[in-house]
């Protein structure tokens, strides 16, 4: 079984522009949950998806949004990037609430 | 507020030697905790989880240990080896909205 693929692995922006990443869960997981990790701070909650639904919501802006399609992949957008959205971005998929989550290797996230 | 709290920051051990971290929570109502080993750069890796009514979980040379009452959970590491260096992050889930609630984890540094 293929695990939780995040593309890219890597990507480097300038301030003010916008940002697509990509999650594709584990087969037959439905829920998808996306998170900042920045150096020396914990894991951050962004959100997290459930049968194309957000069914929960951290503390970031409005910059920060998410959608997830049919097949359960995931996408999170960022717009307008500022320098301290500089982080790892980590996405874990599930089979459901409270159920062991699966993380992506995440995507590495500078804004120059 | 629900918080997770990790101690100790960091920690510098020799290789063989056995360690313990600590975490303490105030999430309530409590459903379960989780242990993950992440390594630097990667998505985090789960190592134990615990329900209310479960005090110790070993996965290999891992023991957690949960104490309902007082709030707090540990994780020993036996005969420690180099590839045990990593960040170590404890992460509680809500009962209800299941949303997981995360330490800042603890940076273990095994030497040879």
């Amino acid at each position: 079984k293929a695990g939780v693929t995040q593309t890219p692995r890597y990507l480097i922006k300038t301030r003010g522009q916008q940002v697509t990443l990509s999650c594709s869960p584990i087969s037959g997981h439905r829920s998808v949950s996306w998170y900042q990790q920045t150096p020396g701070q914990g894991l951050q909650f962004l959100f997290e998806y459930f049968s194309e639904t957000q069914r929960n919501k951290g503390n970031f802006p409005g910059r920060f949004s998410g959608r997830q399609f049919s097949n359960s992949r995931s996408e999170m957008n960022v717009s307008t990037l500022e320098l301290g959205d500089s982080a790892l971005y980590l996405c874990a998929s599930s089979a459901g609430a409270g159920q062991r989550a699966f993380f992506g290797q995440g995507t590495r996230l500078t804004v120059v | 507020k629900n918080q997770v709290e990790q101690s100790p920051q960091s920690l510098i051990i020799l290789e063989g030697k056995n360690c313990t971290l600590q975490c303490n929570y105030t999430v309530s109502p409590f459903s379960n905790l989780r242990w993950y080993k992440q390594d630097t750069g990667r998505g985090p890796v789960s190592l134990t989880i615990m329900t209310f009514s479960e005090n110790t979980k070993s996965n290999g040379r891992y023991t957690a240990t949960l104490d309902a009452d007082t709030k707090q959970s540990s994780l020993h590491i036996t005969a420690s080896q180099l590839s045990d260096s990593a960040s170590y992050i404890c992460v509680v889930s809500a009962r209800g909205n299941y949303q997981l609630i995360w330490g800042a984890g603890t940076k273990l540094i095994i030497k040879p």
